[in-house]
């Protein structure tokens, strides 16, 4: 089945500093791949998403590129801020409907 | 426009009972999907409902539930509860069925099983 992992956090960093959170996963077929954020109390926001291979999505600064040949969509920043603070979830889509598949998760702390 | 919402925000429920909560998807959005938060397993599917049909079900026992009805609202279902359903439960809501498209999430109901 579908699977992805995601790098164990929590992820301390310094504001200004380059952030990756790195992201792997399995699938059959040609999944369709995503990166959510959940701020404090509240749901799952829409970061950015890719749906084929080398496709880069970006958004706020963030950007991710699909990697077939290594099954990777690995987050990353050049310069984080304190706002940026939040959990990170790495998904994919993938055999028909809107089933997400879901990572564990990474914190971020961003720190002054 | 208005987002997904979620009722209630937070319950507290009792071993053995049973518990009803609503998700009320955007509007013009079709499909509705629950997910079930917890520390422990992270995010999990439950089912997807779309145009009052449920597509698709995730790997939980039969006393999980849903329905949607015809101007898509959706409610899930959970029968004699356990102290492992505490959770944070979600739903999205979709326009369409087919991805890859955005799912817009909800805040979550927060229930707790003493």
């Amino acid at each position: 089945g579908n699977s992805v992992t995601q790098m164990e956090g929590p992820v301390t960093l310094s504001e200004e500093a380059f952030l990756t959170i790195n992201c792997t996963y399995t699938a059959t077929g040609y999944p369709s791949l995503f990166w959510y954020v959940q701020y404090p109390g509240e749901g799952l926001q829409l970061l950015l998403k890719a749906t084929k291979a080398d496709d880069k999505g970006s958004n706020k600064g963030f950007e991710a590129t699909y990697r077939k040949e290594t099954t990777s969509f690995h987050l990353e920043k050049g310069s984080v801020q304190v706002s940026d603070s939040a959990v990170y979830f790495c998904a994919l889509s993938g055999g028909g409907g809107n089933k997400l598949t879901f990572g564990t998760g990474t914190q971020l702390k961003v720190e002054l | 426009k208005a987002g997904v919402t979620q009722t209630p925000r937070y319950l507290i429920k009792t071993r053995g009972q049973q518990v009803t909560l609503s998700c009320s998807p955007i509007s013009g959005h079709r499909s509705v999907s629950w997910y079930q938060q917890t520390p422990g397993q992270g995010l999990q599917f439950l089912f997807e409902y779309f145009s009052e049909t449920q597509r698709n079900k995730g790997n939980f026992p039969g006393r999980f539930s849903g329905r949607q009805f015809s101007n898509s609202r959706s409610e899930m279902n959970v029968s004699t509860l356990e102290l492992g359903d505490s959770a944070l439960y979600l739903c999205a809501s979709a326009l369409q069925r087919e991805g890859p498209i955005e799912q817009y999430f909800g805040p979550g109901t927060r229930l707790t099983v003493t």
